[in-house]
């Protein structure tokens, strides 16, 4: 079975330029999550997505960040303008219906200049 | 969101057991108790989940606690393979929020 893919694998762009994170989660998965998370610390979640509606984005910086999910599969998190204390690694996930395990991609390392 | 405690921090020699606890007190009836690891510059990999029972899977065993407040989770025989940030977490209406988690070290 496929995983869940992420591109591109790293990024580096300078402060105040914009950037856009795209995700393929695994087919069938009706939720998907993108979480960032800064060296040293745990994943923080961004936004949670159940098929193409937003369940939870509580966390997410909305003056510069957004996200969508294209008929309920594919997903791209934008970030602009970016700022210096945006870099970090982002990370998408996906699971099938029910509290089951999740399944994260390798992730999208931005690095802000 | 109901919250866990980790260590920061726990050693152990190659080929010894594991034991990495986490305390959930707050725990609700319908949160199951999940396990994701992070090896170095990779994202999180699924390890176990229970809800009431301990469970055993080809990684790792899961023991918790009759009142769910606590668990552990088990490593049977640690390899250089299991060095790794070892996360502890809730999960209950899809929601998957981690915490600092424990950094595992395995000395050869």
């Amino acid at each position: 079975e496929a995983g869940v893919a992420q591109s591109p694998r790293y990024k580096i762009i300078e402060k105040r330029q914009s950037v856009a994170f795209w995700c393929n989660p695994i087919s069938g998965h009706a939720t998907l999550y993108w979480y960032q998370q800064i060296l040293g610390q745990g994943p923080k979640l961004l936004i949670q997505f159940q098929n193409n509606g937003v369940v939870d984005d509580s966390q997410l910086p909305k003056d510069r960040f957004s996200a969508e999910r294209l008929k309920g599969v594919d997903s791209t998190l934008k970030i602009q303008p970016a700022k210096l204390e945006d870099s970090a690694v982002y990370l998408c996930a996906s699971t099938p219906q029910g509290n089951t395990e999740a399944f994260f991609g390798q992730g999208t390392r931005l690095t802000v200049v | 969101d109901a919250k866990t405690t980790q260590p920061n921090s726990m050693e152990s020699n190659e080929e010894e057991p594991v034991h990495l606890p986490c305390n959930h007190s707050t725990i609700s009836g319908t949160d199951y108790i999940h396990w994701y690891r992070q090896l170095p510059s990779q994202g999180p990999e699924y390890v176990i989940h229970g809800l009431t029972s301990n469970v055993n899977n080809r990684m790792a065993s899961l023991a918790i606690a009759e009142d769910r407040k606590s668990s552990t989770l088990i490593l049977h025989r640690a390899t250089l393979r299991d060095a790794a940030v070892y996360y502890c977490i809730l999960r209950n209406d899809y929601k998957l929020s981690f915490g600092a988690g424990t950094t595992v070290t395995v000395r050869a």
